[in-house]
């Protein structure tokens, strides 16, 4: 199994509501990344998890909250958004964290709309 | 700082007509690896070739070669004989060692166009 698995692959959200996008490797992967991508641009780290540990949070706001329950799973609890932070989330994963000298696998994204 | 450029923003070929998409970065550490990404339009990101700092070989994969030049900080990427299946945006990226900057950096991406 060579998937990361992400959940829902759309969401339309209001800016008042909380919502949560999920995450799934079952690659025995100990590194897991957040990245967001607006349209037509590269996609952006956000935060990255390793052994389970936030190990990097690029400065973003509050708004988005991280969270890693075990070595398989990350979630993004949203809440409070923004239409600009309308774009698609990616989620990614690789064996370890460091130069990342091993491939990183991504999912497809969800795909978020804050109206 | 560590920035990657992909100065084409878009390309279109016809099929079977070979294309190169250039990648051009800069970085002070001597230590670091490039990659190679797919995005097509379903959204993944696609991994096709990573490259170490003291691996200067070209190589070659089917229809995909890379071109490795330290001396150019250049790691070009070419699709011979292109297919509509090959139609996508393709991201170069960098990851650092020495300066601690793991994670990667993306290029502002290439998107390719091979009309039938």
């Amino acid at each position: 199994d060579t998937e990361v698995t992400q959940t829902p692959k759309h969401l339309v959200m209001g800016m008042t509501n909380k919502k949560s996008l999920k995450c799934e490797q079952h690659m025995g992967h100990r590194a897991m990344y957040w990245y967001k991508q607006k349209a037509k641009k590269p996609p952006e780290l956000m935060f990255v998890y390793s052994y389970e540990k936030l190990s990097i949070n690029e400065s973003v706001p509050s708004r988005f909250s991280p969270e890693c329950p075990n070595s398989s799973l990350l979630n993004l609890h949203l809440h409070a958004l923004q239409p600009e932070d309308s774009a698609l989330y990616l989620c990614a994963s690789s064996q370890k964290e460091g130069p990342m000298n091993t491939e990183a696998f991504f999912g497809q994204g969800t795909r978020l709309t804050v109206v | 700082a560590q920035k990657v450029t992909q100065a084409q923003t878009e390309i279109s070929v016809v099929e079977k007509e070979d294309v190169t998409l250039d990648c051009v970065y800069e970085t002070r550490d001597t230590t670091y690896y490039l990659f190679w990404y797919k995005q097509p339009p379903s959204g993944e990101l696609v991994f096709l070739i990573r490259r170490n700092s003291f691996d200067e070989q070209n190589e070659i994969s089917g229809r995909y070669s890379w071109n490795f030049q330290k001396s150019t900080s250049s790691f070009n990427f070419t699709i011979t004989a292109s297919q509509v299946v090959d139609s996508a945006v393709y991201f170069c990226a960098l990851s650092e060692t020495d300066t601690g900057r793991r994670a990667l950096t993306f290029g502002s991406g290439t998107r390719l166009q091979v009309q039938p």
